[in-house]
């Protein structure tokens, strides 16, 4: 069974704090890593992808991916009350255009003003 | 920015009765998807759709699940029996074939009473 593990939360910092969100997978084949954001009711929108051991920043998010750890996890700086969602982290096992992604059940985020 | 679109936006049917839910995947992209989330609960891979037929499909995806792609623009999820446990938000996501970046429509929220 293809796993992807996540704390549920809810994960609550202040404004202007540095938000740490982790994720663990069980395939080591896996290829691709993803996280999106869900506000309640609303659909998943991605903030990143990242796909080789290492750092990968963007904006105010930072991917960070370790495939020997099978981990994977997003900061967000700066955090801001409008961050306040639930951060899915979704896998992908194949490489290139095919393949679903399987998703963790998600990090719920509390940004305190 | 192109985006997916999904319609209705909410459905409700007695259980039983057959469902499709439409979506428009964004024009160029050529890989597309069904994913379902119960209430509260992960974002579940249901089928893919490559070239006019099923790429993969999960175990949910049972005989009472058919996609179809009608024409050049809509990609249909239908549903024959609907069930109590059918209830969920589903969301269509589709990608190019140069990249594996999913993006997701808004959803449909089916009840089933």
């Amino acid at each position: 069974q293809k796993e992807v593990e996540q704390n549920s939360g809810p994960l609550s910092v202040p404004e202007g704090a540095i938000a740490s969100l982790n994720c663990t997978y069980s395939d080591r084949g896996s290829q691709s890593f993803f996280w999106y954001r869900q506000y309640s009711g609303k659909s998943p929108e991605l903030i990143m992808s990242i796909y080789s051991n290492g750092d990968k920043e963007d904006g105010r998010f930072t991917a960070q991916l370790n495939k020997a750890s099978q981990y994977v996890s997003l900061l967000i700086r700066d955090s801001q009350p409008s961050d306040s969602a639930t951060y899915l982290c979704a896998v992908k096992l194949e490489g290139g255009s095919q393949g679903n992604l399987i998703f963790g059940k998600g990090t719920k985020l509390s940004v305190k003003p | 920015e192109p985006e997916v679109t999904q319609t209705p936006s909410h459905q409700v049917t007695q259980m039983g009765q057959e469902v499709i839910l439409r979506c428009v995947p964004i024009s160029n992209h050529l890989y597309f998807y069904w994913y379902r989330q119960i209430l509260g609960q992960k974002v579940e891979f249901l089928v893919s759709f490559y070239n006019n037929e099923i790429s993969e499909k999960s175990e949910i995806f049972d005989d009472q699940f058919s996609v179809e792609r009608p024409d050049g623009s809509n990609f249909t999820l239908k549903i024959r029996s609907t069930k109590l446990e059918d209830s969920a938000m589903y969301f269509c996501a589709s990608t190019r074939g140069d990249t594996d970046t999913q993006y997701f429509g808004p959803g449909t929220r089916l009840t089933v009473l």
